[in-house]
């Protein structure tokens, strides 16, 4: 079946504009994570989505983070005002909480490469 | 709290001879630990993942792991490199209390796996 699905692949952004990313998840998988890899940070979760529940957004950078997710389905990560810092990978992951062997597994997407210039 | 400690950043190994990729972890609960590769340009492929049901765990593409509590250890193995095993590989933790949440989720710092020809 389709995996995570991540769009676009690659963006190049100007200093202080905003940019939005997508996820879209597994099919019928209930969580929903957003991670940032970087060449000084490694991997980074930023939010977590299950269900209908409000995110867990422990691990947004900044103010200037957000992110939503329409009908407990696809994603979207919100950077507003971009910085140079936030130039990273951003990667999605999905899991399937409804099944006890697969609750902490978490299957990720290709990611989004953004560049500020 | 828990951690992951992966021991070396980078292993060169001949195409042919064995594979060893050292993490150490530490957490407060019973964990699942997870290996995770990364090709370049790709996203996270999920290798292999230990839940207590047995100690050695066996993974795609020829890789296994072997759990030893005695030594909080989770070491990557290969009995037999290829060339297509140039990647980047991560050593993963989850918390396992709440069967799940990207706060128990822990990402270690990536070992470079490099073949010689």
């Amino acid at each position: 079946g389709a995996g995570v699905s991540q769009s676009p692949s690659n963006k190049v952004t100007e200093k202080g504009k905003d940019v939005e990313l997508r996820c879209d998840p597994i099919s019928g998988h209930t969580a929903l994570y957003w991670y940032r890899q970087s060449l000084g940070q490694g991997l980074e979760f930023l939010i977590y989505f299950q269900g209908n529940s409000a995110p867990d957004k422990s691990g947004l950078p900044s103010d200037r983070f957000s992110a939503e997710r329409t009908g407990g389905s696809v994603s979207t990560l919100t950077i507003q005002r971009t910085q140079q810092e936030d130039s990273a990978v951003y990667l999605c992951a999905s899991s399937h909480w409804d099944s006890p062997e697969e609750t902490d597994t978490q299957y990720f997407g290709p990611g989004t490469r953004l560049t500020v210039l | 709290a828990q951690s992951v400690t992966q021991l070396d950043s980078h292993v060169s190994v001949s195409e042919g001879t064995p594979v060893l990729l050292r993490c150490n972890y530490s957490s407060s609960y019973s964990p699942s630990l997870f290996w995770y590769v990364q090709h370049p340009n790709k996203g996270l492929q999920l290798l292999l993942k230990y839940t207590s049901a047995a100690t050695l765990v066996k993974g795609i593409n020829g890789f296994e792991a072997e759990f030893k509590k005695s030594e909080t250890s989770f070491h990557l193995t290969k009995p037999s490199a290829h060339m297509s095993d140039a990647a980047e590989y991560f050593c993963v933790v989850s918390g396992g209390v709440t069967g799940g949440g990207a706060d128990g989720l822990t990402f270690g710092k990536g070992t470079h796996l490099i073949i010689q020809p």
